[in-house]
């Protein structure tokens, strides 16, 4: 199975600053790759599939980039809506796995 | 709009097994470009998927729970179940029905159900 690692664990970021935060897979996942966002109580919303295109109604600051092992998703400009957790999830290959999620909450 | 409604009982006794549906409107469930998913999330937790399939029958689990886990689509209705056979407390958790995004191989959830927290305790 292709293990999914994120980093940090933790991200604290004042609003309107910028926010990066890292995705691994422990071997290449091609391009094959989607971000969620995950607010409490919610179910995860996809934001990013195909390793960097934004899904339908995903606003522009949010951008992601990378293809085989290192990927990345970045926050242009963090606002109030955007505290939440961040998991990534490979397509590459069965099974289908998820990274263990990067919180991104107030400075 | 697409929507997927989770249900069924939220306490599911050791040893039992416990048994979901999916109700799938706003799309068809025999949509040859989907498949449809399962996906848990134990309390404070992160996300594990379970098992995908499309309505003509091919079906992904994983193999975690794969000696366990079944899931069927049911047409008429526009339905998906989860059934997961001799739960213990690491069943314990919130579950997600899901539309996976698949032409020409599978790609992304783009739907999600809002979840239906089980619980299993004696």
């Amino acid at each position: 199975e292709i293990v999914m690692t994120q980093s940090p664990a933790t991200l604290s970021v004042s609003p309107g600053e910028r926010a990066t935060l890292s995705c691994r897979a422990s071997q290449s996942v091609t391009s094959n790759l989607a971000w969620f966002q995950q607010k409490p109580g919610q179910a995860p919303r996809l934001l990013i599939y195909g390793a960097s295109t934004r899904a339908t109604g995903i606003p522009a600051r949010f951008s992601a980039s990378g293809s085989g092992t290192e990927f990345a998703l970045t926050i242009s400009s963090l606002e109030s809506g955007d505290f939440a957790v961040y998991y990534c999830q490979q397509y590459e290959r069965w099974p289908l796995t998820f990274g263990p999620g990067t919180t991104v909450d107030i400075k | 709009q697409l929507q997927l409604q989770e249900s069924g009982p939220g306490l599911v006794k050791p040893s039992e097994t416990l048994s979901l549906t999916c109700t799938v409107s706003g799309d068809s469930i025999s949509s040859p470009n989907y498949y449809w998913a399962w996906i848990r999330q134990p309390p404070g937790e992160g996300l594990e998927w379970i098992g995908s399939m499309h309505f003509r029958g091919k079906t992904f689990y994983n193999p975690s729970l794969q000696s366990r886990v079944a899931i069927s689509v049911d047409t008429s209705n526009n339905q998906f179940s989860l059934k997961l056979s001799s739960v213990t407390a690491a069943g314990t958790a919130l579950y997600f029905c899901a539309r996976q995004y698949c032409v020409g191989g599978c790609y992304h959830f783009d739907y999600w159900g809002r979840g239906i927290l089980v619980t299993v305790s004696s």
